[in-house]
């Protein structure tokens, strides 16, 4: 248990749904991001908000929308989705703006597939 | 070119074998680095970090660190089964906020 939490672990949906992961970190962290692990390749940072301002939009798609509302919570909303976008996709979190806070710590990751 | 290179094996050792991972990067300003293991549809556990040149050593894991080479390793001494897993490099970009490069991972199989 890293003290982020994610959910729901698992997602199925269809190319015309909408949906939302959510992620709440429990470790009084200013930063947090979003990660897409597709098979065999290196994790793909997403997002990422820094005192809940977006810092990083690392060329995603429109079809991905981040929301964070405070400083524990961030949410990806999906829309439209292809099954190419089927991935792991991971949330973590760290201390922004301190010498040891590179250090991230990750949630368990949603399983999502997209048909 | 990519940033951080992993080979990405698999690297297979029997145990109790030393297991030697491998990293290189590109950004010669990076500070900081990491060593995440990452079992099989779970996510990355931090195991190491590593923030000078030389060695760090915790337990049965040996971080080095070599910046004028650009080269990180970590060893794992006496390697069990439970190790198995894909051990990803990171390393700690240069710029206004905090944010890792990871390497696609190594996949290290240890057998009995």
């Amino acid at each position: 248990e890293t003290g982020v939490t994610q959910t729901p672990r698992h997602l199925v949906m269809g190319m015309t749904n909408k949906k939302s992961l959510k992620c709440e970190q429990h470790l009084g962290h200013n930063a947090m991001y979003w990660y897409k692990q597709s098979a065999k390749k290196p994790l793909e940072l997403m997002f990422v908000y820094s005192l809940e301002e977006r810092v990083e939009n690392n060329s995603v798609p429109s079809r991905f929308s981040p929301e964070c509302p405070n400083s524990s919570h961030l949410f990806l909303h999906l829309h439209t989705l292809q099954p190419e976008d089927s991935a792991l996709y991971l949330c973590a979190s760290s201390q922004d703006r301190a010498r040891q806070g590179n250090i991230q710590y990750f949630g368990a990751g949603t399983r999502l597939s997209v048909l | 070119q990519k940033e951080v290179e992993q080979n990405s094996g698999p690297l297979s050792v029997p145990e109790g074998a030393i297991a030697s991972l491998n990293c290189t990067y590109s950004d010669r300003g990076s500070q900081s680095f990491f060593w995440y293991r990452q079992y099989s549809g779970k996510s990355p556990e931090l195991i190491m970090s590593i923030y000078s040149n030389g060695d760090k050593e915790d337990g049965r894991f040996t971080a080095q660190l070599n910046k004028a080479s650009q080269y990180v390793s970590l060893l794992i001494r006496d390697s069990q089964p439970s190790d198995s897993a894909t051990y990803l490099c990171a390393v700690g970009g240069t710029g206004g906020y905090n944010k890792l490069i990871f390497g696609a991972g190594t996949r290290l199989a240890v057998h009995p």
